[in-house]
């Protein structure tokens, strides 16, 4: 099975930028992966912020955006905020299957 | 409003049969793949595999599908995960998600998620 790599932790401080990334096994990423990005507190279901790379929904913060980044599927967040403080998960369409990253845990701090 | 309702939390043996649900509400059910994803203590996000309620049209993550059984009855707009032998190795929260439509599922996103289902199988 496809494995799909994030990195496994990240910090930023209140007000900067982070960036996540989203690796494949199968090869560099393109939008044919379709990334979606999800984001979960911790005892909650996780929530989607981004679909089919860059797509957001009605609910994703302005300052969340989704991109492509050197052959890795890229979500940025800015101006960080203390309640995005959470795990976030990536998925690719990957090998005929969708397979989630193993997730970054984003402290602001 | 979107809403999909799981069933509750089961705690089985080793061994056991169950089957859980995920009821859709407040949109038009038959038309938007459903799926289930597990994630066990701890750990990650697992893509299980998914339906397509209007024919029943099922898709497996191979490391699942000799394990589980994905269902839906459509009259009671409702999809199930199936296990006919549990192992103590499926304790794990289980949630169902929607995908954004009818189309090709992997195109579409995946824009709600159930509470989750919480499952403990003592061995």
């Amino acid at each position: 099975q496809p494995v799909v790599t994030q990195e496994p932790s990240l910090t930023v401080s209140p007000g900067g930028t982070v960036t996540l990334t989203c690796a494949s096994s199968t090869g560099a990423v393109t939008s044919g992966y379709y990334p979606n990005w999800f984001q979960q507190k911790p005892g909650q279901a996780p929530r989607a912020l981004i679909y089919s790379t860059s797509n957001k929904y009605s609910w994703t913060p302005a300052r969340v955006s989704g991109f492509i980044l050197g052959g890795k599927a890229a979500l940025t967040l800015s101006g960080v905020q203390p309640e995005d403080e959470a795990d976030y998960y990536c998925l690719l369409y990957t090998a005929g299957i969708q397979v989630f990253g193993g997730g970054t845990k984003l402290t602001v701090l | 409003e979107v809403q999909l309702v799981q069933s509750g939390a089961e705690v089985k043996q080793s061994g056991e049969s169950l089957k859980i649900s995920c009821q859709g509400f407040g949109y038009r059910f038959t038309t938007y793949w459903i799926g289930w994803v597990r994630q066990m203590p701890g750990k990650g996000l697992e893509w299980m595999g998914i339906i397509f309620p209007v024919d029943s049209d099922t898709r497996y993550n191979p490391s699942f599908q000799a394990q589980v059984t994905i269902s839906v009855d459509k009259s009671i707009n409702t999809a199930y995960l199936q296990w006919r032998s549990l192992k103590a190795t499926d304790s794990a929260m289980y949630y169902c998600v929607r995908f954004g439509g009818s189309g090709t599922y992997y195109k579409l996103g995946i824009d709600s998620w159930g509470q989750g289902t919480l499952v403990t199988v003592s061995s």
